[in-house]
């Protein structure tokens, strides 16, 4: 199994300002996928980052608003930029399951933007 | 397009009792389903998972799980509930190996003592 860890576990942010979440994993992964979990909801998909391309979005995410970073294959960052209280959620980065349909998730940072 | 729903939002059990949280998808195939279970200030942490064959699967902390084709289900159950149950309970399905998961909204269970 993997182990994944995320920085920060939880921040209490100004609005208008940015703040980059880390996601290190112990082993070498093709694909990561970042998730937003808003209060009191499921996760949802934000983007897949795959290492030496660029991320992939899903509908009603940017790249101007979450820019990815994938520099290596144990290493991904997140960046919500220009924060507002709507961007406060759980964010969660994830990896496969080499071979296997499961994955793997961090704990979350928890975002609160005031 | 796929979804998972999972119809009940918060339960509530009584410690010792049975439980079973309900998970429907909605999927071209038979996609690979799991459940996983996040505790308070906790990430995900996977219960089981089904790929194929049989359709009773096994988990860890005494969890089981039923796949029912016809039904496009698949029920979390546990016969004796523990107070340290008491978390966020996730239905996830996977198209494939390495595919994103859809998730569904979760299902609050609450334990009394």
């Amino acid at each position: 199994s993997a182990v994944i860890s995320q920085k920060p576990s939880r921040d209490i942010c100004q609005r208008g300002t940015s703040l980059t979440i880390q996601c290190q994993v112990d082993s070498q992964v093709t694909m990561m996928f970042w998730y937003r979990q808003q209060p009191g909801q499921s996760l949802t998909l934000i983007a897949t980052a795959n290492q030496g391309s660029e991320a992939t979005y899903e509908s009603g995410f940017v790249i101007d608003k979450f820019p990815i970073s994938r520099p290596n294959l144990t290493f991904s960052t997140l960046t919500v930029s220009n924060m507002s209280p709507e961007d406060s959620s759980i964010y969660l980065c994830s990896v496969p399951n080499t071979g296997l349909p499961e994955a793997f998730f961090g704990q979350g940072t928890r975002l609160t933007v005031v | 397009a796929q979804s998972v729903t999972q119809p009940d939002i918060h339960i509530t059990v009584s410690e010792g009792a049975s439980l079973e949280l309900r998970c429907n998808y909605s999927y071209g195939a038979t996609p690979y389903l799991f459940w996983y279970v996040q505790s308070p200030g906790q990430g995900l942490q996977l219960l089981l998972k089904y790929f194929s064959g049989d359709t009773l699967v096994q988990g860890i902390k005494g969890f089981e799980a039923e796949f029912k084709r016809s039904q496009s289900s698949f029920n979390l159950r546990k016969p004796s509930v523990h107070w340290s149950d008491a978390a966020e309970y996730f239905c996830a399905a996977s198209a494939s190996t390495g595919n994103q998961f859809y998730f569904g909204t979760g299902t609050s269970l609450t334990v009394i003592p």
